[in-house]
């Protein structure tokens, strides 16, 4: 079963607009949560991380929401620019655990 | 820094071939990952390593083995490959800590026929 369901599958944004990607868990033992960015033909690099003792962390242009309560977590992208086109995961992990749990990925596309 | 280097970048098996991706980082990283990704399944788990000698299961490990015998290199091996093994192999490695975040290389795309 997938632990973390991750949506929209794609995502098109206009330049300058605001880029929402949205992650649900299941595990409550889950405190670790980074989001991962890919662009093709590249290996997934981590973007930005949230643990769960904060609701927002913010580094630039990319902002994660935390909802400890309902099992959510979302990255932000504001002023979305075509560089930003990738495709984002996120992951959830549990302290001293290796198995780190990947979404299934959203492809954005930022137009010009 | 090469950072994670991966190869091959591509290959194509014949069912109940065998391979082994390779899989080499500079960086001094204890922990070492093997992740495969296929469409729509965001990427999965077969095995890692937290240190020379010392190797685990993932999510999914079937019909795959791995081996640590230096820091710096961890191949995965397929025995007989099937099409089901058809997918995007990424090799990772990381810090201790988890927030230091994976340095993932560029992937092998593997197609077994």
């Amino acid at each position: 079963q997938q632990q973390v369901k991750q949506s929209p599958q794609s995502l098109i944004v206009q330049k300058g607009g605001i880029s929402i990607i949205n992650c649900a868990y299941e595990n409550t033992a889950f405190d670790y949560f980074p989001w991962y960015q890919q662009f093709p033909g590249k290996g997934p690099a981590l973007l930005i991380a949230i643990r769960p003792d904060v609701s927002e962390k913010k580094e630039g242009r990319f902002t994660i929401s935390f909802n400890k309560s309902a099992k959510q977590f979302s990255l932000h992208i504001m002023d979305s620019q075509p560089g930003d086109s990738a495709t984002y995961f996120c992951a959830a992990s549990r302290y001293n655990n290796n198995d780190m749990r990947f979404g299934a990925g959203t492809r954005l596309t930022v137009k010009p | 820094n090469a950072g994670v280097t991966q190869t091959p970048k591509f290959r194509i098996l014949k069912i109940g071939q065998s391979m082994t991706l390779q899989c080499a980082q500079d960086m001094n990283h204890n922990y070492m990952y093997w992740y495969r990704q296929d469409p729509g399944m965001g990427l999965k788990l077969i095995y890692y390593s937290v240190g020379a000698g010392i190797t685990d299961k993932g999510e999914v490990p079937n019909g795959y083995n791995v081996s640590r015998s230096t820091t710096e290199d961890f191949p995965l091996r397929l025995e007989l490959a099937a099409p089901s093994q058809t997918s995007v192999y990424f090799c990772a490695s990381s810090y201790v800590t988890r927030e230091s975040g994976y340095t993932f290389g560029s992937g092998t795309r593997l197609t077994v026929v």
